[in-house]
C-alpha cells in the first residue's frame, strides 16, 4: 500500500528565507507525486507534479521539488519565502497504473514571519 | 470557466437528519472523489467514482453514500448524520485517477 509522510506539521520561516517542506513516500510501483497547496478558507490547488519526465519539477509561485528514488523523497523548496506563501501544503502519491487512489500526507502548515 | 462546485458551502444540522451535499464538474472528467479534512489527519478519501455508475469505497466510507448517475455530478449523502461527521468536505475531479485533481471550495458541516 502506498503512504506519505510529511515531516513537521508546522514550519515557520522568515520572509526571504529558504522554504523546505519534507515528504517521504512509500510505493511498490513507480509513483506519481504531487504537492498541493491550500490557502485559508479555500480548496486545494496543484503546485506541481512528478510523472517521471524529469526528477526536478518546477511548479507555480517559484516552488520546486526533486524526486529522489534512492531516498523515496519528494521535498518541496522555494529559495525565498513570501508572506503570501503562508498556507497548508500537502504531499500526495498515486501510482502510474491508476490502480490505487491518491493518498495524501497529513499536511504541513507554513507560517512566514515578517 | 473550468471548475468543481459544491453546495452548500456551510451546513448546520442535527443528528439523524438526512442531508445531501452536491458536487458538479464541467470538465468532462471521468474520475470524481470525496474527501474529508480534519485537523491533524489531513485529507481522507470517503468514496470515489471511476465513471458513471462505477463507485467504490475509500478509506473512511462508513456513514456515507454516493451515486454517479451522470458524469458531471457526484453527490455525497449522509443518511443519518452523527457528530463525528462534523468536518470539512471536499469534492474533486480528474480526467483519470492518476491525473491532477481539481478541488471544489469545500463544504463545512456541523452536526449537533
Amino acid at each position: 500500500a502506498q503512504s506519505v509522510t510529511q515531516l513537521g506539521s508546522h514550519v515557520s520561516v522568515s520572509e526571504g528565507a529558504l522554504v523546505l517542506l519534507r515528504c517521504n513516500y512509500s510505493s511498490s510501483v513507480p509513483p506519481y507525486l504531487f504537492w498541493y497547496v491550500q490557502y485559508p478558507n479555500q480548496g486545494l490547488q496543484l503546485l506541481l507534479k512528478y510523472t517521471s519526465a524529469a526528477t526536478l519539477v518546477k511548479g507555480i509561485n517559484g516552488f520546486e521539488a526533486e524526486f529522489k528514488k534512492s531516498e523515496t523523497s519528494f521535498h518541496l523548496t522555494k529559495p525565498s519565502a513570501h508572506m503570501r506563501d503562508a498556507a497548508e501544503y500537502f504531499c500526495a502519491v498515486s501510482d502510474k497504473k491508476g490502480n490505487t487512489p491518491l493518498v495524501f500526507g497529513k499536511g504541513t502548515r507554513l507560517s512566514v514571519i515578517a | 470557466e473550468a471548475q468543481v462546485t459544491q453546495n452548500p458551502r456551510y451546513l448546520i444540522t442535527v443528528t439523524g437528519k438526512k442531508l445531501t451535499v452536491t458536487c458538479s464538474q464541467n470538465m468532462n472528467h471521468e474520475y470524481m472523489s470525496w474527501y474529508r479534512q480534519d485537523p491533524g489527519l489531513g485529507l481522507r478519501q470517503i468514496y470515489y467514482s471511476m465513471n458513471v455508475e462505477v463507485t467504490d469505497k475509500g478509506d473512511v466510507p462508513e456513514g456515507y453514500k454516493v451515486s454517479r448517475k451522470e458524469k458531471r455530478n457526484f453527490p455525497l449523502i449522509l443518511e443519518s448524520p452523527s457528530p463525528n461527521q462534523t468536518s470539512l468536505y471536499f469534492c474533486a475531479s480528474s480526467l483519470y485517477r492518476e491525473e491532477t485533481q481539481y478541488f471544489g471550495p469545500g463544504t463545512r458541516l456541523l452536526v449537533l
